[in-house]
């Protein structure tokens, strides 16, 4: 069964930086593209990054580029987003997603930032 | 950017009625295009992949259509655990976008 486990979110200020992670499990996990999805409170889904298999490609929505960093570490099945600079806009529950397409998801991690 | 515009944003329903949302992109995707429900405080699930093909355990009411820039999600018969927000997704280019939405709500 795939399962993706997102943590590391909470409360941070403006300005400040959170690193969210992503467990996955039931796949080959080095074997897919991993994507990063939000969703602001009350508002629709938005695409953040996405990381080919390798790490050797990566691409990001205009917004967080310069500020937001997606890696993976096959050897742990983890995916990564480091987010620093956050402002209020990047409130949001982040998801982890499998494949450029999205197949499955995680449950998600709510990332707060606020003074 | 691709935008996909997606309509209505929101209908109300009653169960058996059959339902049709619609996402139109602003320049060809070919049928790189997947369909999500979302309930509450839920993670989204994937309904359609590939414009029109049905996701394993995903139940035959659910169908998608279309190719290039016009893409349709229907349900024939709607349910009551139906009820929920549905989403496109385009991932032909980069960025990825999504639609906005359609609230689906009891009649």
């Amino acid at each position: 069964e795939v399962q993706l486990v997102e943590s590391g979110g909470g409360l941070v200020q403006p300005g400040g930086s959170l690193r969210l992670s992503c467990v996955a499990s039931g796949f080959t996990f080095s074997a897919y593209w991993m994507t990063w999805v939000r969703q602001a409170p009350g508002k629709g889904l938005e695409w953040v990054a996405n990381i080919k298999e390798d790490g050797s490609e990566k691409y990001y929505v205009d917004s967080v580029k310069g500020r937001i960093t997606i890696s993976r570490d096959n050897a742990k099945n983890s995916l990564y987003l480091q987010m620093n600079s956050l402002r209020a806009e990047d409130t949001a529950v982040y998801y982890c997603g499998r494949t450029t397409a999205i197949d499955y998801w995680g449950q998600g991690t709510l990332v707060t930032v606020s003074s | 950017d691709i935008q996909m515009t997606q309509s209505p944003s929101s209908l109300s329903a009653s169960i058996g009625d059959r339902v049709t949302i619609t996402c139109r992109a602003s320049q060809g995707i070919r049928n790189d295009l997947g369909w999500y429900q979302q309930k509450p405080g839920k993670a989204p699930k994937r309904l359609i992949y590939a414009a029109s093909s049905l996701q394993s355990g995903v139940p035959s009411r659910f169908s998608g259509s279309g190719s290039g820039t016009e893409f349709t999600l229907t349900i024939s018969s709607l349910q009551p655990e139906d009820f929920a927000t549905y989403y496109c997704l385009q991932h032909n280019s980069y960025p990825r976008t999504f639609g906005q939405g359609t609230k689906v709500e009891i009649k």
